[in-house]
Formats: C-alpha cells, structure tokens, sequence
C-alpha cells in the first residue's frame, strides 16, 4: 500500500535561517512526488513535483525538494527563509501506474519567526 | 483556485439531513475529486470522477455518494450528515503537466454537523 509520512507536526525556523521539511514515502513502483502548502482558509497550492531525472527540484517562491530513492525521502527544503513561509506543507505521492490518486501526508505546520 | 469554485464555503446541518457540496469548474478538466481535510490525516480522498457519469471510490467513501452529469460540476452528498463528516471539503482538479498530472484545489467547504 502507498503511504506517505511527514514526521514532524511543526517546525520552527528564524528567518532568513535554511528551513528543511521532511517526508518519506513508501510506494509499489516508482513515484512521483508533490509538495502542496495551504495558507490559512485557503485550498492547497502546488510548489513542486519530482518525475525523473535530476534529483533537486526546484519550484515556486524559492523553495526546492530533494529526492533520495535509497533513503525513499523527498524533502522540503529552502536556503532562507521567510516569515510569510509560514503555512501547512503536505507532501503526496503516486504511483507511476496508478490511476491519477494521490496519498498525502499528515502534514507539517511551519512556522518562521521574525 | 485554479478556476475551481466550491458552494456553499460554509455550512451547518443537523445529524441525519442530507448535504449536498457543490464544485464547479470553468476549463474542460476530465478529472475531479472530492477530499476531506482532519487535523492528524491531511487530505483523504472520498470520490474521484474520469468523465461524465464516471466516477470510482476513494479511500473514505462510506457514508458519500457523487454525481457527475455535466464535465464542469462534480457534486458530492452526504446522504445522512452525522458528526464524524464534519471536516472541510476540497474539490481538486487534474491539469496535465510535462506529461504528469498536477491537482489543483478549490477553497474549500466548512461543514459542521451538530
């Protein structure tokens, strides 16, 4: 079964300090993988996603992914971060013969401090 | 939101009467899904549809059902409210990116049953 899990329920950071949002996977074949965040009263909002290839990924607002498929992570990260950083962070995986279902994680909340 | 609007965004029932969540789309999109969001268990999937008239369960689907008669609404109903549906509804829909498919989210459906 697919499964995604995000270990920490929050994380603190200073701003303008590397902020590191973790996630690990388990899926059948090999996945593809998201990062979403969601603002307060708001839906989710794509950031990023690993297909193939070079295993940083870049996406929105400075924020990049490391994929590691011996240690089956995909995490978060970003060199400097920003009070307005602060958001809920879902990471989703899917099997490449799925159909089009994702399996998200729990959820991390992070919270930058001024 | 992805051109994605959910009706109503707030809602209050009472246990046993039927609620009826809306989502309407503008672009065309063949794939939709209804989410629940609860604190601990990020989104779970309850229904998705492929098409018109086509739809398939998720993984929490006890206790909905989903219509899809026309490509740009995606209804979700909970026949017989009780309180462990009350959660915040989203309504994602898939857009095919460098060959992978993306979800996009709606603002979501506050849905409390007392």
């Amino acid at each position: 079964a697919q499964s995604v899990a995000q270990p920490e329920d929050q994380v603190n950071v200073a701003e303008g300090n590397p902020l590191t949002v973790k996630c690990t996977y388990s899926v059948s074949g090999n996945p593809y993988l998201f990062w979403y965040v969601q603002y307060p009263n708001r839906g989710l909002q794509f950031l990023l996603k690993y297909i193939t290839g070079d295993n940083l990924v870049k996406g929105s607002y400075g924020f990049e992914a490391e994929f590691n498929k011996s240690q089956t992570s995909f995490h978060l990260k970003k060199p400097s971060a920003l009070v307005s950083d602060s958001a809920l962070y879902f990471c989703a995986v899917r099997d490449r013969d799925s159909s089009y279902k994702l399996i998200f994680g729990s959820g991390t909340r992070l919270l930058v401090r001024p | 939101d992805a051109g994605i609007t959910q009706s109503p965004r707030h809602k209050v029932t009472e246990t046993g009467t039927p609620v009826t969540l809306r989502c309407h789309q503008t672009e065309n999109h063949r794939y939709m899904y209804w989410y629940r969001q609860d604190p601990g268990h990020g989104l779970r999937l309850i229904h998705y549809s492929y098409g018109v008239k086509d739809t398939d369960k998720g993984e929490v689907s006890d206790g909905y059902s989903v219509s899809r008669s026309k490509t740009e609404d995606f209804l979700l109903t909970l026949e017989s409210a009780t309180s462990s549906q009350t959660s915040v509804y989203f309504c994602a829909i898939s857009v095919l990116e460098a060959g992978v498919d993306e979800q996009y989210f709606g603002p979501g459906t506050r849905l409390t049953v007392t």
